[in-house]
């Protein structure tokens, strides 16, 4: 089974901090993906990774980057967190094969993120 | 761009009732089509998908048909469970064969027993 974990469930930071949330897959992935969900907006795409050290902006990337270092671990930052980035954050991973129809994305279980 | 278009709920039924969420999308082309369930407490997993038109995809008693006539994908159940209370997201890639989805807005079923 693909285990995609993300290192908190629940988080709380204040106004200002740097906010680090961290995704890691174990089925050697090509593509990750970070989102926030939100009552009434469904899930929104924030950053893509289609390879290691590369990145696609999402529909909402403001006040956020993310880093991949390594093919399994796809980091999100919030330079300085502030009260709007408070959301449920979703990582999720695709195979990515070369030629293959859209694949099948598998999620981690969330970190909900409170921003005092 | 591609979207979807989602029935909004809430929904609440009784046990053994009959389930439709409905869903529309705008697409380029016949791109695959997803139903996504996210249980309470957890994340997104795939429920069904479909690759091509006319494709009927199935899973857990689900059941939905990738109709290009009316560009819909409804998810049906004929007799749902207590357990198959969640919220159900509807999803295409954003255009042609892309990696990167875009999702409904999200249905929340609640099953009362």
């Amino acid at each position: 089974d693909v285990k995609v974990t993300q290192s908190s469930r629940y988080l709380v930071k204040r106004t200002g901090e740097k906010v680090f949330l961290e995704c890691v897959q174990d089925m050697d992935h090509e593509n990750m993906f970070w989102y926030r969900q939100d009552p009434g907006l469904g899930l929104r795409l924030i950053y893509f990774s289609y390879d290691v050290k590369m990145k696609e902006k999402g529909d909402i990337p403001e006040g956020y980057s993310v880093s991949r270092e390594k093919k399994e671990r796809f980091s999100l930052i919030l330079e300085s967190a502030s009260t709007n980035q408070t959301s449920m954050y979703l990582c999720a991973s695709s195979a990515g094969l070369a030629g293959a129809r859209t694949d099948t994305q598998y999620f981690g279980p969330g970190t909900r993120l409170t921003v005092l | 761009g591609d979207s979807v278009t989602q029935m909004e709920g809430p929904v609440t039924l009784s046990e053994e009732a009959f389930l439709t969420i409905n869903c529309t999308y705008t697409a380029t082309g016949y791109p695959s089509l997803f139903w996504y369930v996210q249980y309470p407490g957890e994340g997104l997993q795939l429920l069904l998908k479909a690759t091509k038109a006319d494709d009927k995809g199935s899973n857990k008693g689900f059941e939905a048909t990738y109709r290009k006539e009316t560009t819909s994908f409804h998810l049906e159940k004929g007799s749902v469970q207590v357990s198959d209370s969640a919220v159900y997201f509807c999803a295409l890639p954003t255009q042609g064969g892309s990696e990167k989805l875009v999702f409904g807005k999200g249905t929340k079923l609640t099953v009362n027993p």
